[in-house]
């Protein structure tokens, strides 16, 4: 029984590259949570998704990112035209159906480094 | 949103000790979850307590909702228990405190 998996664990990009984040849910799970920790930070919510549909993306900065989650494959986080700044471990999570009483199951995170 | 503090922001202990640490969230709130966060950055789900008292081995956690707070209990500390300890609070977007740096020395 599979957890939540990411894919790539380690991702390098140059700077003004894209950089795309994968994400499979737990088998059952229909919704998706990405969060970021950037370095020496605590974890902090990006966006919200169920298939198809963006529900919460108030954490999400306003240029360069997106997510979706399409009704068939992984949700994907992608990043354009990358800067340092990025630089964090991307952790997406799963749950089974929405209401705040689920708990949020993680995977083990994509770590970003731009050079 | 929700405001979770968490106490102490770092603790040294000498392996076989036991220790407590402290959440406190701002609102009433249906999820907390407690994740331990080892040297290697994965991220461990230790408990799902909105309510109540769960133990898990060593550890034990206890959340008393109405005064909203989380107490995470580790009893005779091993090294492997080194690593941060997190809580969130959700009302559905998690919320996490700064975290615990705890570090167990041999």
């Amino acid at each position: 029984n599979a957890g939540v998996m990411q894919n790539p664990r380690h991702l390098v990009r140059r700077r003004g590259q894209e950089a795309r984040l994968r994400c499979s849910p737990m088998k059952g799970h229909s919704h998706v949570y990405w969060y970021r920790q950037l370095p020496e930070e605590g974890l902090k919510f990006m966006v919200y998704l169920q298939k198809e549909n963006i529900i919460d993306e108030s954490g999400m900065p306003k240029e360069r990112f997106s997510a979706e989650f399409p009704k068939e494959g992984p949700s994907i986080l992608r990043i354009q035209q990358v800067v340092r700044g990025d630089s964090a471990a991307y952790f997406c999570a799963s749950s089974p159906r929405t209401g705040s009483d689920q708990p949020q199951h993680f995977g083990d995170g994509t770590r970003l480094s731009i050079l | 949103g929700i405001q979770v503090e968490q106490s102490p922001p770092d603790l040294i202990l000498q392996e076989g000790a036991n220790s407590t640490l402290r959440c406190n969230f701002s609102d009433s709130v249906n999820n907390l979850q407690w994740f331990h966060q080892n040297p290697w950055g994965q991220l461990i789900n230790l408990f799902y307590i909105p309510s109540g008292t769960k133990q898990n081995g060593r550890l034990s956690a206890t959340t008393v909702a109405t005064e909203r707070y989380s107490l995470l209990y580790i009893s005779s500390s091993q090294t492997t228990d080194s690593g941060v300890y997190f809580c969130a609070v959700s009302d559905y977007k998690l919320s996490f405190g700064a975290g615990t740096t705890v570090t167990v020395r041999a």
